[in-house]
């Protein structure tokens, strides 16, 4: 089967920095998708990895390991506006995005 | 229209009516999907379309239906609501294939009564 792992809820405090963490076993794989999703909202994309490696865009970067089926986004000097969900997604052998459970952000003052 | 238009964005319905959500693009994407998103669960999809005229089941199916008679369009039909088909529906479309990233839809919330 198919699967991706994240954690349901992380908390972090505002100006500091947080990793959130994605693990995937899936049939294939053709690229990782973050996406940010405020309550209420429509998910909306943040990054997208192919190759190992980070991959920086201003206060966020995103890293994949390949070989060891890994990701994770950090978000640095985080905000208020921070808070929300932030989902992992990965391109499978059929090119579907296959999504995890996403992973709520708390940031406190 | 700029991006997915999504139509009604709430509605309460009766159980046992039919009622069908819209979703439209203005992109020219050739995929469209379209998920319902729990709590706790994730989205899940539910229907897709590689292309116009084309269509495929997801991973929770049941229930619902779709079309895809023109690239712009791809509405969700409920032939008869039922309690557990209260979610939050997204539309998503991409230029063709997940490696491209979705867009999204501002979602639909239903609520079967």
């Amino acid at each position: 089967g198919q699967n991706i792992d994240q954690p349901t809820e992380m908390t972090a405090t505002e100006g500091a920095i947080v990793q959130i963490n994605c693990t995937y076993q899936t049939s294939g794989f053709n690229g990782l998708f973050w996406y940010q999703q405020h309550a209420g909202e429509a998910p909306t994309f943040l990054s997208y990895n192919v190759l190992d490696g980070l991959e920086e865009k201003g206060r966020f970067s995103s890293f994949l390991s390949r070989s060891k089926g890994y990701s994770y986004l950090l978000l640095k000097e985080l905000q208020m506006k921070d808070s929300a969900s932030y989902l992992c997604a990965v391109v499978d052998s059929n090119y579907q995005l296959i999504w995890g459970a996403g992973t709520k952000l708390i940031i406190k003052p | 229209i700029a991006g997915i238009t999504q139509a009604p964005t709430s509605q309460i319905l009766a159980a046992g009516r039919r009622m069908t959500l819209r979703c439209t693009q203005d992109m020219r994407h050739n995929a469209m999907y379209w998920y319902r998103q729990d709590l706790g669960l994730g989205l899940r999809l539910i229907h897709y379309s590689n292309t116009a005229g084309t269509t495929g089941k997801g991973e929770v199916p049941d229930g619902y239906s779709v079309s895809r008679a023109n690239t712009d369009d791809f509405p969700l039909t409920l032939a008869s609501a039922v309690p557990s088909q209260t979610s939050v529906y997204f539309c998503a479309s991409s230029m063709d294939s997940g490696a491209d990233g979705y867009t999204f839809g501002s979602g639909t919330r239903l609520t079967v009564v």
